[in-house]
């Protein structure tokens, strides 16, 4: 079963352009993840922000985290083509490293 | 540093045959898990282990399904029989441990059962 949802499930932008990705997810969390996964590879770590973070920034990466709505966004300032992958949110909940992972958003960044 | 080693990259099989899958995690890494990834969908988590023990196999169908770590390093998954339902990318992942957030994956192996 998948914890998380992405919103949106595909994303077109011009290049430049900043792409917003949210993620809301159904229980507690300990920490929440974002990947990316280019087309056909693996998944590749971005982020992670703690249940007690608010938001947390990693070059041109911004995330959120607002655990009383149980949600969480993505923000890719000035996009590049070479931006374009599915990105998926993650939660690490319970005791241990167990990650439920969401169903991901399909951004595609033109030229 | 090596990466989290997959093989093969591909495999079609057809249905009611066996086929195996096998991964190296990341030197050290303690906890290794099986995750599989159907088109246009998030990973599922199949198995966890932590060195040698699966630790959450919940998700994991038994009836066709098995699992293996020896030695708590490489670790193998194995179908049989496969069926046209199981046709997807099954990915490995690696973890210095619980807790430690991080996990690092391998590029997967893309299943096709005719």
């Amino acid at each position: 079963s998948q914890q998380g949802e992405e919103d949106p499930q595909a994303l077109s932008i011009q290049e430049g352009e900043n792409a917003t990705m949210n993620c809301s997810y159904k229980t507690s969390i300990n920490n929440l993840q974002w990947y990316r996964q280019n087309s056909g590879r693996g998944l590749v770590h971005l982020i992670l922000i703690r249940s007690n973070e608010r938001e947390k920034h990693s070059g041109r990466l911004r995330v959120t985290l607002d655990t009383s709505k149980k949600s969480s966004s993505l923000l890719i300032t000035a996009s590049r083509a070479a931006d374009t992958a599915s990105y998926f949110c993650a939660t690490e909940t319970g005791g241990g490293n167990k990650l439920t992972f969401g169903t991901g958003t399909q951004l595609k960044v033109e030229l | 540093e090596a990466g989290v080693v997959q093989s093969p990259r591909y495999k079609i099989i057809e249905k009611k045959q066996p086929v195996a899958f096998w991964c190296n995690p990341i030197s050290g890494h303690n906890t290794l898990y099986w995750y599989l990834q159907n088109l246009g969908q998030g990973p599922e988590l199949l198995i966890r282990y932590e060195n040698e023990e699966a630790v959450d196999d919940s998700q994991l169908p038994k009836d066709r399904f098995s699992a293996e770590r020896l030695k708590g390093v490489d670790s193998t998954l194995k179908i049989q029989p496969a069926e046209l339902g199981d046709s997807a990318v099954y990915l490995c992942a690696s973890s210095l441990g619980m807790n430690t957030g991080e996990l690092f994956f391998g590029e997967g192996s893309r299943l096709t059962v005719l």
